[in-house]
């Protein structure tokens, strides 16, 4: 099946800093990234829609401004995590839609992010 | 919002028991309901996309049934091997979704030999 690399695994970061989490489609063109989220206890919940060439929808009550999302290229979609806070310590993942959405979705290895 | 209910939250068998877990879902607007595999620092891994009520699809010991009508699919282990041993998670994508999924919180499930 396809690959979808995701990086940083893992990424510590201090209090008021930003972090960049990249998704990167390695064998086939993604046009559409899903941006998802996980509390503990909690089940992955939709951050935003990124489209290649377009701005991120950003699902309700997610900060546009806080979670910049950039998808300039059919391979690469990244988001940053702006002035981080401790509450955004969470665990995040992408997710790229194949040639037939609805039945396919290839997904990153998420990036667990603490922010101290 | 969809809200998508697994049970149960956990699961610990011995190897050799066969065991299944329950997704439940909002049947209004079906569209398909997926189930994963995930194991800790892994991409989910996609086991089974259902989308025909009564459905039934089987990937060796594992098989997955579908009831789009009254809103629930069921994942079977048979013979349970300490590898099967992963958090399980389903999905449902419904017509309005735009494609993006909606989880449940998955079943962790543990396999001692």
């Amino acid at each position: 099946g396809a690959v979808v690399s995701q990086h940083p695994s893992r990424v510590i970061c201090k209090s008021g800093t930003s972090v960049k989490i990249e998704c990167r489609s390695l064998d086939f063109q993604a046009t559409t990234m899903f941006w998802y989220r996980q509390f503990p206890k909690q089940s992955l919940m939709l951050m935003a829609t990124s489209n290649e060439g377009s701005k991120a929808t950003y699902e309700q009550g997610v900060e546009k401004d806080k979670f910049l999302i950039n998808h300039a290229s059919l391979t690469l979609s990244t988001l940053t995590v702006t002035s981080a806070h401790p509450e955004d310590s969470s665990f995040y993942i992408c997710q790229a839609l194949g040639n037939s959405p609805g039945t396919e979705a290839f997904f990153g290895q998420g990036t667990r992010l603490t922010v101290v | 919002i969809l809200n998508v209910e697994q049970s149960p939250q956990s699961l610990h068998v011995q190897e050799g028991d066969s065991t299944n877990f329950t997704c439940s879902f909002p049947s209004s607007n079906f569209y398909a309901l997926h189930w994963y595999r995930w194991e800790t620092a892994k991409s989910p891994e996609a086991l089974f996309v259902m989308t025909l009520n009564g459905d039934e699809k089987k990937k060796g010991r594992i098989s997955a049934t579908l009831n789009t009508k009254e809103g629930y699919s069921y994942l079977y282990i048979k013979g349970s091997q300490p590898e099967d041993s992963a958090t399980y998670l389903c999905a449902l994508l419904n017509s309005n979704s735009g494609y993006a999924l909606n989880f449940g919180k998955g079943t962790s499930l543990l396999v001692t030999p």
